[in-house]
């Protein structure tokens, strides 16, 4: 079945520093791959999504390109602030069939930014 | 315009009892997902309400059912409850099937005692 792999927590950097969160798939044909993050006591918000090979997303600093011949969408961001402290979850939507779109996520990467 | 809601915020129930948890959609949109957090790890999938109807299920026992209304609200209900089942349940929105952007509410943090 489709499944997401994404590097163990926490990451701990200092403000500024340069960011990289390493995410791999599996799946059948051409998923939709996304970047979630989620804010202590909060909900997932959308960081940033890609829809087919080679497209980069892009939000807030943050971007990730969808390598369908490594099959991983890495999350980078060149300089860290201490707000960017959250969980970063990796996610991937099966090609689309016209059925329930189902979100399936990696277990997440904390990130701790420090001043 | 209103994001997604959930009730209650907080709960704690006793294994064997039975749990109803509530979502309100976000404005326009006529999609309902429900998630399963545990701790410390990524949402599971546990299904999905498209226009009141289920149109796909995780990997959940029967007795976890939910109900969308006309109003494209959604209850989450939960029956005969374990103690694994201690989770953050988490809403999700959306204006469409497919690969529309899915909009969370803050979860419902559910403790089995």
């Amino acid at each position: 079945g489709d499944s997401v792999t994404q590097m163990e927590g926490p990451v701990t950097l200092s403000e500024e520093a340069f960011l990289t969160i390493n995410c791999t798939y599996t799946a059948t044909g051409y998923p939709s791959l996304f970047w979630y993050v989620q804010y202590p006591g909060e909900g997932l918000q959308l960081l940033l999504k890609a829809t087919k090979a080679d497209d980069k997303g892009s939000n807030k600093g943050f971007e990730a390109t969808y390598r369908k011949e490594t099959t991983s969408f890495h999350l980078e961001k060149g300089s860290v602030q201490v707000s960017d402290s959250a969980v970063y979850f990796c996610a991937l939507i099966p090609t689309y069939t016209g059925t329930a779109s189902k979100l399936t996520f990696g277990t997440g990467t904390r990130l701790q930014v420090t001043l | 315009e209103t994001g997604v809601t959930q009730s209650p915020t907080h709960l704690i129930k006793t294994r064997g009892q039975q749990v109803t948890l509530r979502c309100s959609s976000q404005s326009g949109h006529n999609t309902v997902s429900w998630y399963q957090q545990a701790l410390g790890q990524g949402p599971q999938f546990i299904f999905q309400y498209y226009r009141e109807e289920e149109n796909g299920r995780g990997n959940f026992p029967p007795r976890f059912s939910g109900l969308q209304f006309p109003n494209y609200s959604s209850e989450l209900n939960v029956n005969a409850l374990e103690l694994d089942d201690s989770a953050l349940y988490l809403c999700a929105s959306s204006s469409g099937q497919g690969l529309y952007e899915q909009y969370f509410g803050p979860g419902t943090r559910l403790t089995v005692t």
